[in-house]
């Protein structure tokens, strides 16, 4: 049972936008950064959003993040073939002092 | 660049041991803590073990606590991941990766080595 809870699959067609949902409690999404990861197939996961809404170096602007309380969401607009692939919500708990990944979503392009 | 490579994995039998080791280049090693983070076949992303960037700080999943050790050796720029007592429960890719803010996000991550624990 994952301590961050995540729908465990989203899809859309080409251009469309999809999001995410990541819930949690006051102990970790409420009192810490969210970040989220996104791993394409076969390959190791890669920091997509941090600080709630902060996008590293060269992760397109097609890809926002949110957060409000003990809950954040993914936002990909213009999806693209590219984005297939799982992505996860995580923060630092603060009760139970561990790195808490939530369970993935899998986003397919119809 | 910056560049994690993780070895070490392999099968191993129930109750034994392995350690797996972390090669970091391309950044200033001791300036940076580093995790352990874990995928069983199929699964999702399990958090392992954090090490400070000097050393002093460690903590683990309950699921490794008093099993795995984690370590750093900052002459070599090696991250380690002793594993005792291996379940088969512990088979996944152990990928290892750089922390950027004190246990808030982690970037970039190793390629991950497999472990299989299997009689």
């Amino acid at each position: 049972q994952s301590v961050l809870t995540q729908p465990p699959s989203a899809s859309g067609t080409p251009g469309q936008r999809v999001t995410i949902s990541c819930s949690g409690s006051s102990s970790n999404i409420g009192s810490n950064a969210l970040n989220w990861y996104q791993q394409l197939p076969g390959a190791a996961p890669k920091l997509l959003i941090y600080s709630n809404n902060q996008r590293p170096s060269g992760v397109p602007d097609r890809f926002s993040g949110s957060k409000s309380g003990t809950s954040a969401s993914l936002a990909i607009s213009g999806l693209r073939s590219e984005d297939e692939a799982d992505y996860y919500c995580a923060a630092w708990d603060d009760s139970l002092y561990v790195y808490v990944f939530g369970p993935g979503t899998k986003v397919t392009v119809l | 660049q910056v560049q994690l490579v993780e070895s070490g994995g392999g099968v191993v039998q129930p109750g034994r041991s392995l350690r797996l080791s972390c090669a970091a280049s391309g950044f200033t090693f001791s300036n940076y803590a580093l995790h352990w983070v874990r995928q069983a076949p199929g699964k999702g992303l399990e958090w392992v073990a954090v090490i400070s960037y000097d050393g002093s700080y460690k903590y683990y999943a309950d699921s490794v606590k008093g099993r795995f050790s984690i370590s750093r050796d900052s002459s070599k720029n090696e991250l380690y991941l002793q594993m005792n007592s291996l379940r088969v429960e512990d088979t996944a890719v152990y990928f290892c990766a750089r922390d950027l803010k004190w246990l808030d996000r982690f970037e970039p991550w190793g390629q991950g080595t497999l472990v299989t624990v299997s009689s």
